[in-house]
Parts: structure tokens; sequence; C-alpha cells
């Protein structure tokens, strides 16, 4: 299975700031990367599929980039109801895998 | 609008048997590959496995080949994910989600549906 590897694990920022969140996978992937955002008692939400496209609806100040194994999911300045988890996920290869998440607390 | 509304939350002993099922709306429930994902007790989303409505074509994570059964019944618009015989280890919030990819691949989940929350305990 291809392994995803997102960094940090969690993260404190404050309303207002730049923040990226890394994804790595264990081999290339291509651009077949997809970021999710999660809430408390909710299913995920997907923002950013094939690495940079933004999905419909969501606001522009998600951004997303990268091929190969290395992708960054960027919130350009926070605002209050960005404070999620965060997931990466690989559709290059059959067996779908996801990151481990990304948990971005206020601070 | 494009929907998916599981069914609702299982109370179970270990060793029964459960069916939880996703109904879809909205589009061409045969066109589209459907996953199911379990995320744990404040865990991450794990991919279990994935169907084709149109012809049932399934495949499985590793992790979960065995362990469930993925099926679907395309004159009603709805996916199953089923167990044989739970385990309190089987705990969890399981989503289905709509797949972008023509293959099950190279695609993306959207939209999901709200979860079923599945507790397993004696």
């Amino acid at each position: 299975d291809i392994q995803m590897t997102q960094s940090p694990s969690s993260l404190s920022a404050s309303v207002g700031d730049r923040v990226t969140i890394t994804c790595r996978a264990s081999q290339s992937i291509s651009s077949y990367l997809n970021w999710y955002q999660q809430k408390p008692g909710k299913a995920p939400k997907l923002l950013i599929y094939a690495a940079s496209s933004l999905q419909s609806g969501v606001p522009s100040r998600f951004s997303g980039s990268g091929s190969g194994t290395d992708f960054t999911l960027t919130i350009s300045s926070l605002q209050p109801e960005d404070f999620a988890t965060y997931y990466c996920q690989q559709s290059y290869s059959t067996a779908i895998t996801f990151g481990q998440g990304t948990r971005l607390e206020i601070k | 609008e494009v929907q998916l509304v599981q069914s609702g939350a299982e109370v179970k002993k270990p060793g029964e048997s459960l069916k939880i099922s996703c109904k879809g709306s909205g589009y061409s429930f045969t066109s589209y590959w459907i996953g199911w994902v379990r995320q744990m007790p404040g865990k991450g989303l794990e991919w279990m496995g994935i169907i084709y409505p149109g012809d049932s074509d399934t495949r499985y994570s590793p992790s979960f080949q065995g362990q469930v059964t993925i099926s679907a019944d395309k004159s009603i618009s709805t996916a199953y994910l089923q167990w044989s015989s739970l385990k309190a280890s089987d705990t969890a919030m399981y989503y289905c989600a709509r797949h972008s990819g023509i293959t099950g691949t190279t695609g993306w989940f959207d939209p999901w549906g709200q979860g079923t929350l599945v507790t397993v305990s004696s």
C-alpha cells in the first residue's frame, strides 16, 4: 500500500494566520491527491481534488499544490470556521489510503 | 442535489450480524463507485472498500478483506456494508461516499453520507 504521511499531526494557529499542511506519499502518485476537512461530529468534506483543483463552493483561501510525492494544503488567512481536522488521500493506487490527519486548533 | 443517506445508529452484541445501508439520490446510481470508510473513536479515516453498483464489481482494502461484505442493490439505489459476526473492535462511525473515478481510482470522494455509528458491546 502507498503510505501517506501528514505533518504536522497537530497545529495551533490564530485567526488570520497563513497555514500550510504537508502530505508526503511513500511513492510517486502523480497528482492523484485529494484533501478533506472534517469538523467534530460531521462527515468529511472535499476541499481540493487532483492536488490543486478547488472543489465548487470551497472558499478561495484554500489552495493545494504539489505532485509526485510531496503535497501541500495552504489556508491563506485562517477563519474561525477553518478549525478542524484535515486529511489527504491518494487515489493513484487501487488501494486507496488516507493520511493520519492534521488537527488545526485555535491558539 | 446529489445525496447519500445512511441508515441509523446501531447497537449490537459481539457475534451478532449487521447490515447498514447507503441510499443515493440525485444522480445515476449505477454510474459511480461507492466507497466505505471507517473512523474509529478519536481516530482517522480508513478506506474499507469500494463497489460499482452498475455491475457490483467490488474491491476491498487488504485490512478489511474477509472481515466485511460490500454489496449494492441498483434497483433501489442502495449500497450496503455487512458483518456476519461483529466484534467490539468494530465499534466505529462508518461513512459511505461517492467516488468520482471511472475505475474506482484516480478520483475523489464527494459527497459523503452522514455516517452510521455502530456500537458493539456486551
